[in-house]
């Protein structure tokens, strides 16, 4: 089975701090994914990376940053935390091969609170 | 950039059939995929189309006419256990040759008995 692993289930911090939110995939799949989950406005695209090294912003990419130095591994930074990022964090990861690329699979999710 | 529509919820009775739309609009439209995600879990993966036409898995089939920029999720024989959120996501191809998937709002699908 794959398994997308992220490091915190919970995290409660405080405005101004630093937050990294880990994510581990043990397919070797080249795309990973950062998605955030808020009521009534669905998975929206925070970053994506399609091989190591390489990101691409995707619809709400302000006030985060990431990370891919190793082709299982995808960080999410938020470099200075602020209350309206109090938000579900999904870490997602799919194949890059055209055949089996079609799915992505999802970690089961980091609840941050920023207070 | 991407857009997409879906009803924010619909309810359906056990053992009917219920049908989940999904319009979009996009450049470069590689194809449409379905999950599901009950609360408190994770997306789960559960039909892809790239062709016009009909995908069947089950109780569960998905449609799409990309003329009409349009699919459905079509679920069959309902069940308690189907009460969840349904995801429509569009996956569009970039030029440089990457790929992005961009997530609908989610339909909750409340099932009475």
């Amino acid at each position: 089975d794959v398994k997308v692993t992220q490091s915190s289930r919970y995290l409660v911090k405080r405005t101004g701090e630093k937050v990294f939110l880990e994510c581990v995939q043990d397919m070797d799949h080249e795309n990973m994914f950062w998605y955030r989950q808020d009521p009534g406005l669905g998975l929206r695209l925070i970053y994506f990376s399609y091989d190591v090294k390489m990101k691409e912003k995707g619809d709400i990419p302000e006030g985060y940053s990431v990370s891919r130095e190793k082709k299982e591994r995808f960080s999410l930074i938020l470099e200075s935390a602020s209350t309206n990022q109090t938000s579900m964090y999904l870490c997602a990861s799919s194949s890059g091969r055209k055949s089996s690329g079609n799915t992505i699979y999802f970690g089961e999710g980091s609840w941050l609170t920023v207070v | 950039g991407q857009s997409l529509e879906q009803p924010s919820e619909v309810t359906a009775v056990e053992g009917a059939i219920v049908q989940i739309n999904c319009t979009y609009q996009t450049s470069g439209f590689y194809g449409l995929s379905w999950y599901q995600q009950h609360d408190g879990g994770a997306p789960t993966f559960l039909s892809y189309n790239a062709l016009d036409g009909l995908e069947e898995t089950g109780r569960f089939s998905s449609f799409l006419s990309r003329s009409d920029s349009y699919g459905y999720l079509l679920l069959q024989e309902l069940q308690m256990k189907d009460s969840a959120s349904y995801f429509c996501a569009v996956r569009d191809r970039r030029s440089g040759g990457y790929q992005k998937v961009t997530f609908g709002i989610g339909t909750k699908l409340q099932v009475i008995p």
